[in-house]
């Protein structure tokens, strides 16, 4: 089957620091990746599509200069959050989508603790 | 845009009794209706997928039903047992040009021994 990594799986930082987490898909192509934010309890809430190649397309309320998206290959996705406050803190997770017949498969998750 | 409602948010079943889940959207142009279950910190899996041409999908003691007309779809698990314990989302795709999935609420399904 399709096997999505990310890295790191978890990351404690101050607040004001950058936090770059990576989206691989490991064993197949994925021109649309995608980024959730999950909080405790609570449902995946889709952040941004992520296509190689091109601009992230952001959700509304989600500030695209905040979360910095890039999809430079076929098989890796970034998400940066740039000056991450506590509010920031959240489990982090992709997605990677199978072109054909466009299942999604997720990574594990990163879990973000901003002190 | 696409809106999904999720129902119940928790549900408690007794080992090797039935469970039900349902969710309805909002979107008629919506075609793909994803289910996801997920254990406590992991990632969510994909148990069952149903497409708008199919009115039902089986695969062993999970199934998925669709009702295009009343835009609802539900999950059954049958012989549930307590791995089954975790959370479940439906989703569902608002079109076929635009691969984002909307996911539903969640619900906690929870097996009693």
């Amino acid at each position: 089957g399709a096997v999505v990594s990310q890295h790191p799986s978890w990351v404690i930082c101050k607040s004001g620091t950058s936090v770059k987490i990576e989206c691989r898909s490991l064993d197949f192509q994925a021109t649309t990746m995608f980024w959730y934010r999950q909080f405790p309890k609570q449902s995946l809430m889709l952040m941004a599509t992520s296509n190689e190649g091109s601009k992230a397309t952001y959700e509304q309320g989600v500030e695209k200069d905040k979360f910095l998206i890039n999809h430079a290959s076929l098989t890796l996705s970034t998400l940066t959050v740039t000056s991450a406050h506590p509010e920031d803190s959240s489990f982090y997770i992709c997605s990677a989508r199978v072109d054909k017949p466009g299942t999604q498969y997720f990574g594990p998750g990163t879990r973000l603790l901003v002190l | 845009g696409e809106n999904v409602e999720q129902h119940p948010s928790t549900l408690s079943v007794q080992e090797g009794d039935s469970a039900v889940i349902k969710c309805t959207y909002s979107d008629s142009a919506s075609n793909y209706f994803p289910w996801y279950k997920q254990e406590l910190g992991k990632r969510p899996q994909l148990i069952i997928d149903i497409r708008s041409n199919v009115g039902e999908k089986k695969d062993q003691r999970i199934a998925v039903t669709l009702n295009k007309t009343a835009k609802h779809f539900s999950l059954h698990i049958t012989e549930t047992q307590p791995e089954d314990s975790a959370v479940y989302f439906c989703a569902a795709r608002p079109n076929s040009s635009a691969s984002k999935i909307i996911f539903g609420s969640g619900t906690r399904l929870s097996i009693r021994p």
